[in-house]
């Protein structure tokens, strides 16, 4: 069975930084890209950002370029978010997905979310 | 920036009628359109890909259609845990874009 358990959440002040961890199970991580959604309180879905299987390529929306980083630790079974400078826009529940292929990579398989509030 | 447009963005229906959600991209993709269902507290469920695949496990009462820009995903007879909000999404580009969402509540 496949398994995402997102960590890491919590209060954090305007400007402030955080890393957000995915421990996976159930499949061959290292064979698999990974990407992490969010969702802000009562509003939809949006995409962050991606990762490559080997981690050398990455993907992020532009409202968040250059103050989050994704990583992954194949060895562990893990996948990051490091975020910093962080904005009350960046108020979500961040959630880490494993995408399948099928024409594209769309999400599959979804973790519980870590909910991140910023607000002094 | 592809916009994907869901409409109703509430749907009434009775428990056992048909429901049909709508969803419009602002250009093509393609079939690269898949539907999530999402209920409160929980996270996405993936039921429909590649426009109208299903996805393990979702029921046969789903069913998913349309190409290009206009979609379309269907509730055959809709059962009590139905009732939740459904989205919309293309991977056919960067950034991945989903729609607004439509909720479908209980007449």
């Amino acid at each position: 069975e496949v398994q995402l358990v997102e960590s890491g959440g919590g209060l954090v002040q305007p400007g402030g930084s955080l890393r957000l961890s995915c421990l996976v199970s159930g499949f061959t991580f290292r064979n698999y890209a990974m990407h992490w959604v969010r969702q802000a309180p009562g509003k939809g879905l949006e995409y962050v950002s991606a990762i490559s299987d080997n981690g050398k390529t990455t993907y992020y929306i532009d409202s968040v370029r250059g103050r989050f980083s994704v990583s992954r630790d194949n060895s562990k079974n893990t996948l990051y978010l490091q975020m910093s400078s962080l904005r009350a826009e960046d108020t979500a529940v961040y959630y880490c997905v494993k995408p399948e292929y099928s024409g594209g990579w769309y999400p599959d398989c979804w973790g519980q979310g870590t909910l991140v509030t910023v607000s002094s | 920036e592809i916009v994907m447009t869901q409409s109703p963005a509430t749907l009434s229906v009775s428990p056992g009628e048909r429901a049909t959600l709508f969803c419009r991209a602002s250009q093509s993709v393609s079939s690269n359109l898949a539907w999530y269902q999402q209920k409160p507290g929980q996270a996405p469920r993936l039921l429909i890909y590649s426009t109208s695949t299903r996805a393990t496990g979702a029921p046969a009462r789903f069913s998913g259609g349309g190409s290009g820009t206009e979609f379309t995903l269907t509730i055959s007879s809709l059962q009590s845990e139905d009732f939740a909000v459904y989205y919309c999404q293309q991977y056919d580009n960067w950034p991945r874009t989903f729609g607004q969402g439509t909720k479908v509540e209980i007449k």
